[in-house]
């Protein structure tokens, strides 16, 4: 069975890099699409991006210009970046698998880390 | 963008009851519908897909139809662990957009 955990620092200061990563165990992370989910407090769920492990990305247009993703298989690993954060990027960051299979075939997300608390604050 | 929107925002309903809650999609997605339950503090977890799929382990007073843009999600007899905020999504093409969420509590 497939589970992420989502590492990383939980408070970061305005205009700074967000940066987490996403550990994947019980499975290679070279078999699926790798994303990347965010709720702000009391709030919607909000996809951020994906990844494939051949480094193939996609991202939501409304964070595109501030949002990089990248993978390390050698250490089954994905990892997100978001520049430039405000207030407003204060949430909990999910990490899931998904919105692919394997063969390209779009998916649900079926499997979530237990998510990270990020707050931008100085 | 395809937009999800999400019919109530929030109900209150008794132990027993039937519960139903809609999603409509602005743009064809075919059947490719996902709905999760978000339990208070808990990660959303994947109820069903392609709108009528129950995924494994999932209670069978869970059901789903629809084929657009019309999507509905049933409690047959709700129970007080369903208690939660449920969410559609659809992950027919990017980007993969999320109803804003109905939250179920008892009454």
């Amino acid at each position: 069975q497939v589970q992420l955990q989502e590492s990383g620092p939980g408070l970061v200061k305005p205009s700074e890099t967000l940066s987490l990563t996403c550990t994947v165990s019980g499975g290679s992370i070279t078999n699926y699409y790798w994303s990347w989910i965010r709720q702000p407090p009391g709030k919607g769920l909000e996809w951020i991006g994906y990844i494939y492990y051949s480094g193939s990305t996609n991202y939501n247009p409304s964070l595109k210009s501030r949002v990089t993703i990248s993978v390390d298989t050698s250490k089954n690993q994905f990892s997100l970046k978001l520049s430039s954060v405000t207030a407003a990027d204060t949430a909990v960051y999910f990490c899931a698998k998904g919105p692919r299979d394997v063969t390209g075939r779009v998916s649900p997300f079926d499997y979530w880390g237990q998510g990270t608390l990020v707050t931008v604050s100085s | 963008d395809i937009q999800m929107t999400q019919s109530p925002s929030s109900l209150s309903a008794s132990v027993g009851d039937r519960v139903t809650i809609t999603c409509r999609a602005s743009q064809g997605i075919s059947n490719f519908l996902a709905w999760y339950q978000q339990k208070p503090g808990k990660v959303p977890e994947l109820l069903i897909y392609a709108a009528s799929t129950l995924q494994s382990g999932v209670p069978s007073r869970f059901s789903g139809s629809g084929s657009g843009p019309d999507f509905t999600l049933t409690i047959s007899s709700l129970q007080p662990e369903d208690v939660a905020t449920y969410y559609c999504q659809k992950y027919n093409s990017a980007p993969w957009t999320f109803g804003q969420g109905t939250k179920v509590e008892i009454k």
